[in-house]
C-alpha cells in the first residue's frame, strides 16, 4: 500500500545549529502533509503542514519544503535548541483515500550541547 | 485543562482480558481516531469516526472494537487482549473544514498485556 518513510532514523546536530530532517512519501495523490513532533511521554504535538500546490512554507524557526517531483518532503530547524530534541513524524494525508492520515516512521533528533 | 484526554494513561493487564481505553475532548470537534504507536515505529490507524454515528476500519482493526458514545468521546476495546496489542495508545481529534488536516493528539495511554 502506500507509505510514507523517512531516510534517517537519528539525527545528531550541536546546539545553535541547523536540523534537516527528510521524508520520502509514495502516494503522488497526497495533497496535504504535517510534521509532528512528539517528545518523551507525550502525543504528538503539530508543528508545521503545506499543502500540496505549495513547495515552501515558513514558521517561527521551522521551514517545510515540499518537492512533488520526487515526492520528497523535508522540515528545517533553524538555531536548534535542546527542547528541540525529541522525534519527528512526517504525515500524508489524500481526499481521495478518505482523508487520513499515514505516518511515517518517525526521526529522532538529539540536540548536542 | 487539556483538550483531548486519555484514560487510564497507563494499563497493565492479563491475556484474554477485555481492556476500554476512552478517549474525551473539549475541541468541539467531529472527528475522532485511535491509533497505536510501536517502539521505533510510527502511528498506525485503528478505527476512526467522523461523526456519532459513523465508524469506520483503519489499517489495523482486527482484535479491536470502537464506540463513539457522543461527539466528544470515542473508546476503544480489547475483547480478548494478547501480548501483541502491549503499546502506547493515542486518540485524536480534527475539525471538518476543509483545511482541517491537523490532528490534535491526546496524551497516551500505555497498555501492557503480560
Amino acid at each position: 500500500g502506500e507509505s510514507v518513510g523517512l531516510h534517517l532514523p537519528t539525527l545528531s546536530v550541536q546546539e545553535g545549529d541547523n536540523s534537516i530532517i527528510n521524508c520520502a512519501y509514495s502516494n503522488s495523490a497526497s495533497d496535504y502533509f504535517i510534521w509532528y513532533k512528539q517528545e518523551s511521554g507525550k502525543g504528538p504535538q503539530f508543528i508545521i503542514d503545506i499543502r500540496s500546490n505549495m513547495d515552501k512554507r515558513q514558521g517561527q524557526r521551522v521551514t517545510v519544503l515540499l518537492n512533488k517531483t520526487v515526492k520528497h518532503l523535508s522540515l528545517q530547524i533553524a538555531a536548534t535548541q535542546p527542547g528541540d530534541s525529541a522525534v519527528y513524524f512526517c504525515a500524508e494525508n489524500s481526499k481521495a483515500a478518505g482523508n487520513k492520515l499515514t505516518f511515517g516512521g518517525g526521526t529522532r533528533v538529539l540536540v548536542k550541547p | 485543562d487539556a483538550d483531548v484526554t486519555q484514560t487510564p494513561r497507563n494499563r497493565i493487564t492479563k491475556t484474554g482480558k477485555r481492556i476500554m481505553l476512552e478517549c474525551s475532548q473539549t475541541k468541539g470537534h467531529d472527528r475522532m481516531y485511535w491509533y497505536r504507536q510501536d517502539p521505533g515505529l510510527g502511528l498506525r490507524l485503528i478505527y476512526y469516526s467522523f461523526d456519532v454515528k459513523d465508524i469506520n476500519k483503519g489499517e489495523i482493526s482486527d482484535g479491536y472494537s470502537v464506540s463513539r458514545q457522543a461527539q466528544a468521546k470515542f473508546s476503544l476495546s480489547l475483547e480478548s487482549a494478547i501480548p501483541n496489542q502491549t503499546a502506547l495508545y493515542f486518540c485524536a481529534t480534527s475539525d471538518t473544514g476543509e483545511w482541517s488536516d491537523e490532528q490534535f493528539f491526546g496524551p497516551g495511554t500505555r497498555l501492557t498485556v503480560l
